[in-house]
């Protein structure tokens, strides 16, 4: 069946990075475009941006322009989201989500990760 | 980028009613790209509904959807304990966006 596991928890650093991975099972993971969403404690669900597993490209949101990385490794199928310049309000829950429809960046999210915990303390 | 205003922020009613949530956008969305999501404490939201008013796999016809270009609703007929969490609404267009939420609570 459809699964999306992430990876463990993160405790960074103010100005460090993070790399959260999400592997794939179940599916064929060119097939279907994963987003990013984080959600900060007690707060609701923001959009970070997208990757074709296809072929790498991204469309990131305006506000993580110029912080965030979205990557993929095909051979493991395995999508990874790189939050660089980390700050105490980057401290969420990270989640990955597939689209449901074939080959679509747009649509909702039909199966999502199990969320990895990135919290930026000093 | 189109904002979504879900109403009420909380709602609480007793299991066998009924429950409407409101979500509403800042400018139109087309309905292929409305959907519902359901989120437990301490679980990854759940779609419920895609293109407004179709369920997804698995869920249960208690949960009905409607509504168009900027008003859209989700209507639970009779509420199952199982039903209390937080719903949100998602344009899930070219830059998706959510709502800020709605809980809905035990009475």
């Amino acid at each position: 069946q459809v699964q999306l596991v992430q990876s463990g928890a993160e405790v960074k650093k103010p100005g460090a990075s993070v790399k959260v991975s999400c592997k794939a099972y179940g599916y064929t993971f060119s097939d279907y475009y994963i987003h990013w969403v984080r959600q900060a404690p007690g707060q609701g669900l923001e959009w970070m941006g997208w990757i074709n597993p296809k072929n790498g490209d991204t469309n990131y949101a305006q506000k993580f322009q110029g912080r965030v990385i979205m990557t993929r490794d095909t051979a493991i199928s395995t999508p990874y989201l790189e939050l660089n310049r980390l700050r105490s309000d980057d401290t969420a829950i990270y989640y990955c989500a597939r689209v449901a429809f074939y080959s679509d960046s747009s649509g909702p999210f039909d199966y999502w990760g199990q969320g990895t915990l990135v919290t930026v303390s000093s | 980028e189109i904002v979504l205003t879900q109403s009420p922020g909380t709602l609480s009613l007793s299991p066998g009613e009924r429950a409407t949530l409101s979500c509403r956008a800042s400018q139109s969305v087309s309905s292929s790209y409305l959907a519902w999501y359901q989120q437990k404490p301490g679980q990854a939201p759940r779609l419920l509904l895609y293109g407004a008013s179709s369920r997804a796999t698995g869920i249960p016809r208690r949960f009905s959807g409607s509504g168009s270009r900027t008003d859209f609703t989700l209507t639970i007929s009779r509420l199952e304990p199982e039903d209390f969490a937080v719903y949100y609404c998602q344009q899930s267009g070219t830059s998706p966006t959510f709502g800020q939420g709605t809980k809905l609570e035990i009475k």
